[in-house]
This record gives structure tokens, C-alpha cells and sequence, in this order.
């Protein structure tokens, strides 16, 4: 099956800074999803692109899509220290964008430093 | 609040003693589903749902059972429990704009 692999695996940077994440995956999918998890806990939905969309804006996020490269970027602006956390994306390829399964990528752990 | 539960939050069991993880949701979503997360291997899809008495398999759905009588509740029913089953267990459900709310996640250890 599918699967976003993500790059880097563990970044670390000083608040203030942008941190950028990338995901990459298999196959055509209908929307590519960005999660946040902090340690241990449930996993918190920050942003959906879909397919037809090439950017997209949230707060002091933005996300990039590139279906052509089967690929996706999720920044963060001006850092903060409380942006420490895993960031995941997620792949909804179902058929007929019946919605629901996702495929995860192994995250990315995102350390910001005061 | 709009909200996925799940309990218990954490336990600690033995092989082969039957458990359940009961999983509920407030948003009248019709999908649901349950993953677990293992150090290395991300979160997986274990079992979903599409609607009441509707379940189909995930990709790892050996050793777990599901049930969906009513549409709030999603229970996760390992029947009999081996310690490859120890894992973080987090249970979602859909929102009409197909981004998944995750519940707080449950701990499971079987010795």
C-alpha cells in the first residue's frame, strides 16, 4: 500500500526560525492531510489540500502540494517553543473520495528551542 | 464540545484476558475507524467503519475485532490478547470535510 515517507525525520531549530517538512508518496490520492501529535497524545488535525489545490494557508502554517512529484511541504513560521511536536502527513487515496483511510508517513519530530 | 473519548486511557493486562476499548464520538460522524501507533511503523489502520453495522478491515487487522451498533460508539475488542499487541490504540472519526479527529489515545501492555 501507499505510504508518505517524510524528510526530515527529526529537525531541530531555534524559535524565531521557519521550519520546513516534506512528504512524499506513492500513488494519485484525493487530499494530503497535515497532523500534529505532541508526545504521546492523540493527533491533531492542522491542515487539508486537496488534489486540485497547490498551496495552502493556515495561521502561520502553509502547504504546498506538487502532484506531479507525488510530493508535499508544510512550513512553519516564526517558530515558537510550543510548536515542539511530531508532525505527520496523511494520503486519503480511496476510491471515489469515499473519505476515511488514511495513510500515515512516519512523522517528523520538530524541536524548537528557546 | 466536539470530541472522540476513548477509555481506558491506559492498561496493563495479561496474555490472553479478554479486553475492550471503548471508543465514542459526539459529531454524528458516520465513519470511524482505529489505529494503532508503533515506534517505527507510524500509525496503522486497524479496522473502520462506514456507518451502523457497516466494518471492514483495516491493514492490520489480526487479533482485534470491532462492532458498531449505534453510531456514537466504536469499541476495539481484542479477544485474546498477545504481547505484540502492545501498542498506543487511537480511535478517529470523519468530519463531513474528511479531516479525522483522533481521540486522546489509549496505552495498552500486555505482559
Amino acid at each position: 500500500s501507499q505510504q508518505g515517507e517524510e524528510d526530515p525525520q527529526a529537525l531541530s531549530i531555534q524559535e524565531g526560525e521557519n521550519a520546513t517538512m516534506n512528504c512524499s508518496y506513492k500513488t494519485s490520492i484525493n487530499n494530503l492531510q497535515w497532523y500534529r501529535q505532541n508526545s504521546g497524545r492523540g493527533l491533531v488535525h492542522l491542515i487539508l489540500i486537496r488534489s486540485n489545490e497547490r498551496e495552502k494557508h493556515s495561521g502561520r502554517l502553509r502547504v504546498t502540494l506538487d502532484t506531479s512529484k507525488k510530493s508535499s511541504s508544510l512550513l512553519i513560521t516564526a517558530s515558537r517553543a510550543a510548536d515542539t511536536a511530531s508532525y505527520f502527513c496523511a494520503t486519503d487515496a480511496t476510491r471515489y473520495n469515499q473519505g476515511g483511510k488514511l495513510i500515515f508517513g512516519q512523522g517528523t519530530e520538530l524541536s524548537v528551542k528557546p | 464540545e466536539a470530541q472522540v473519548t476513548q477509555n481506558p486511557r491506559y492498561l496493563i493486562t495479561v496474555t490472553g484476558k479478554k479486553l475492550t476499548v471503548t471508543c465514542s464520538q459526539n459529531m454524528n460522524h458516520e465513519y470511524m475507524s482505529w489505529y494503532r501507533q508503533d515506534p517505527g511503523l507510524g500509525l496503522r489502520q486497524i479496522y473502520y467503519s462506514m456507518n451502523v453495522e457497516v466494518t471492514d478491515k483495516g491493514d492490520v487487522p489480526e487479533g482485534y475485532k470491532v462492532s458498531r451498533k449505534e453510531k456514537r460508539n466504536f469499541p476495539l475488542i481484542l479477544e485474546s490478547p498477545s504481547p505484540n499487541q502492545t501498542s498506543l490504540y487511537f480511535c478517529a472519526s470523519l468530519s463531513g470535510g474528511n479531516e479525522q479527529y483522533f481521540g486522546p489515545g489509549t496505552r495498552l501492555t500486555v505482559t
